[in-house]
Formats: C-alpha cells, structure tokens, sequence
C-alpha cells in the first residue's frame, strides 16, 4: 500500500475563516485526489491535484471555495474557504500508484468542525 | 450516472460467523470494484481491488465476487472478530485514463461483531 499522511487530523474553526490541509505521499504516489465526506454521508469527489498546474474540480466544487495546490508529485494542499457550518465534514486525501490497477489509497483524513 | 447500493445498511452478528455484504450497481461498464473499511472518524483501508475482467479477489479471511451482468459484488467475511467492526464501503470506477480517482460510492455497511 501507498503511505498517504494528512495534517491537521482535525480542527475546529470559525464561520468565515479558512483552512488549508496538507497531504504528504510517498513516492509511489503518481495522481492525487481530494474527497469529501459530509456526516452520515459517504465520499464524495472534489478535485483532482494536477502537478504544477490548476486541479480539475468535479461538478459543484469550484477553485474559489476550494483552491488546490500540487507544487510537487509528493505534496499538495487543500483549502476550504470562507468557512460555513456546512463545511462540517472529514476531507480525505487519495492516491493512486504508478502501476497499471487503478486501485486507490487514503490518508487518514481531516475533520473539520466549523462553529 | 452510476448509483451504488449497499445491502444491509448495518448488520449486527456473533463472533465466529460468516457473513455476506452486498453491493449493487446500475452501470455495469466498470473499470474496476474496490473494497474498503473505514473505522471511526477514520480514513478509509483498501481491503480489495476487482478488475473488470476478474470474477473474484480473496485476501486472508476476506473473498470479494464480481458479476458485472447482474451488477452485483459481495464481500464475504469468513470466522468474523471483533476487530472486524467497521463500516465497509463498496466503491466503482466508471473509467480509466483520467478518470483512474473518480470513485462512486455506496452509503457502507455498519458491521458490528459482538463477543
């Protein structure tokens, strides 16, 4: 399996800040992808981190409330902007390995409270 | 758009027992089927990765099936544990290529295995 580390675990914030994530993998690591898990709900996609240049947002995430860096093969990050209760959720990060079998590794995960 | 189904929502057995979790799909052009666990609060483990091409995979005390015509999984557990009390959550790749992190997933299974 792929090492995938995330940081912070969890948080809690205030209405209106924001939160960057950072997602640390190893060098296996070659696609790189964010997902969210709302409470009570399952896994949701939010973007896929592109190296060096803008993510590829899925339907309903946009680049403003969620901007996505990957400044590298083995680092990116995750900001969750301007905050609402609705923010409230886990936010995973994933991994695939260079190797042909599409299967996907997770981090552990950042839990958001947002007050 | 692909819809995936878990079945049962939550399953509540004796130490020992063999058990059945099922998964269902609507669209039967998968990529691939893969297998997860995740404990509380917690990120998600791989368990097993089914190709489409492939009827099962088996993993110690773990089998996953695979019948892409009736679009259907299931994970069978064998001689459950305590230890084995998670949510189990089925999840399908539509596509390759870029596509490799777009995982749609179920709602899970809550399994709980009591002494």
């Amino acid at each position: 399996s792929a090492v995938i580390s995330q940081k912070p675990s969890r948080d809690i914030c205030q209405r209106g800040t924001s939160l960057t994530i950072q997602c640390q993998v190893d060098s296996q690591v070659t696609m790189m992808f964010w997902y969210r898990q709302q409470p009570g709900q399952s896994l949701t996609l939010i973007a896929t981190a592109n190296q060096g240049s803008e993510a590829t947002y899925e339907s309903g995430f946009v680049i403003d409330k969620f901007p996505i860096s990957r400044p590298n093969l083995t680092f990116s990050t995750l900001t969750v902007s301007n905050m609402s209760p609705e923010d409230s959720s886990i936010y995973l990060c994933s991994g695939k390995k260079g190797a042909n079998t599409g299967e996907l590794f997770f981090g552990e995960g950042s839990r958001l409270t947002v007050l | 758009k692909q819809e995936v189904t878990q079945i049962p929502a939550a399953l509540s057995v004796p130490e020992g027992e063999n058990l059945v979790l099922n998964c269902s799909f609507t669209d039967s052009a998968i990529y691939n089927l893969q297998w997860f666990r995740q404990d509380p609060g917690k990120g998600l483990t791989s368990l097993l990765l089914i190709q489409s091409s492939q009827r099962e995979q088996t993993s110690g005390r773990l089998n996953a099936s695979l019948d892409k015509s009736s679009g259907r999984s299931t994970l069978y557990i064998a001689a459950s544990q305590p230890g084995d009390s998670a949510t189990y959550l089925c999840a399908l790749n539509n596509a390759g290529g870029t596509s490799y992190g777009k995982l749609t997933f179920g709602q899970g299974t809550i399994l709980t295995v009591h002494p």
